[in-house]
């Protein structure tokens, strides 16, 4: 069964600075993977959606996946205090299917 | 383009109540999910639709929750009768069939059972 870990739980940095974040899975027979990000009290909006390993960027956004390593990473450049909320990595387990990660809460301070 | 509409955005409830969540997926959507966010156990799959046909209906959660799908543009969640362990934010989500495309998620609803 997908196992998703995310990682660190929480982080701070400042406006500007170059933003990480981790993911781990399990399985690494998926070739579907997705980032999103959630606001206090709204829904979830998809940042980044990748398919193969190597790097997909969507404007500010960049996922870096590594499906032998079992890694996938989001990098958000200059990012701004609109930025904090928690983010989210989708694995797809087949068909329909996505196991999430519990997220990593990030807080961007001016 | 609408996105997705989730209603009511916050609902309280007393324990042994029935309660009816709503959602209005994307014009043109096929697939419709229904998920519940905690923060213990993250992101739970409820229930799943491909043009109206029930999928999965969730496992652990059928003795409660009750998807149904009354046509392609309205979908409801009724737990009955709640607890207050049910206490969560449900999500609804709709996307175009295809596990390669994006799930677009309502805003949510936030439950409380006291």
């Amino acid at each position: 069964q997908q196992k998703v870990q995310q990682s660190p739980e929480s982080l701070t940095v400042s406006e500007g600075a170059m933003a990480s974040l981790n993911c781990t899975f399990s399985d690494g027979t998926s070739n579907n993977f997705r980032w999103y990000r959630q606001h206090s009290a709204k829904g979830l909006e998809v940042l980044v959606s990748i398919f193969s390993d190597g790097e997909k960027e969507e404007g500010r956004f960049t996922a870096h996946l590594n499906r032998a390593n079992l890694h996938v990473s989001l990098h958000i450049r200059e990012p701004q205090p609109s930025d904090s909320a928690v983010y989210l990595c989708a694995v797809n387990t087949g068909n329909y299917k996505y196991v999430f990660g519990a997220g990593t809460r990030l807080k961007v301070i001016a | 383009d609408a996105g997705v509409t989730q209603t009511p955005r916050h609902e309280v409830a007393e324990k042994g109540q029935t309660i009816i969540l709503k959602c209005e997926p994307v014009s043109g959507h096929n697939d419709l999910f229904w998920y519940r966010q905690t923060k213990i156990q993250g992101l739970e799959l409820l229930s799943y639709f491909r043009s109206k046909s029930l999928m999965e209906d969730g496992g652990a959660f059928k003795d409660r929750f009750k998807a149904e799908m009354l046509n392609s543009s309205f979908s409801t969640l009724k737990i009955q009768p709640t607890e207050p362990k049910d206490s969560a934010v449900y999500l609804c989500a709709s996307s175009f069939a295809g596990s390669q495309n994006t799930l677009y998620f309502g805003a949510g609803t936030r439950l409380s059972v006291l």
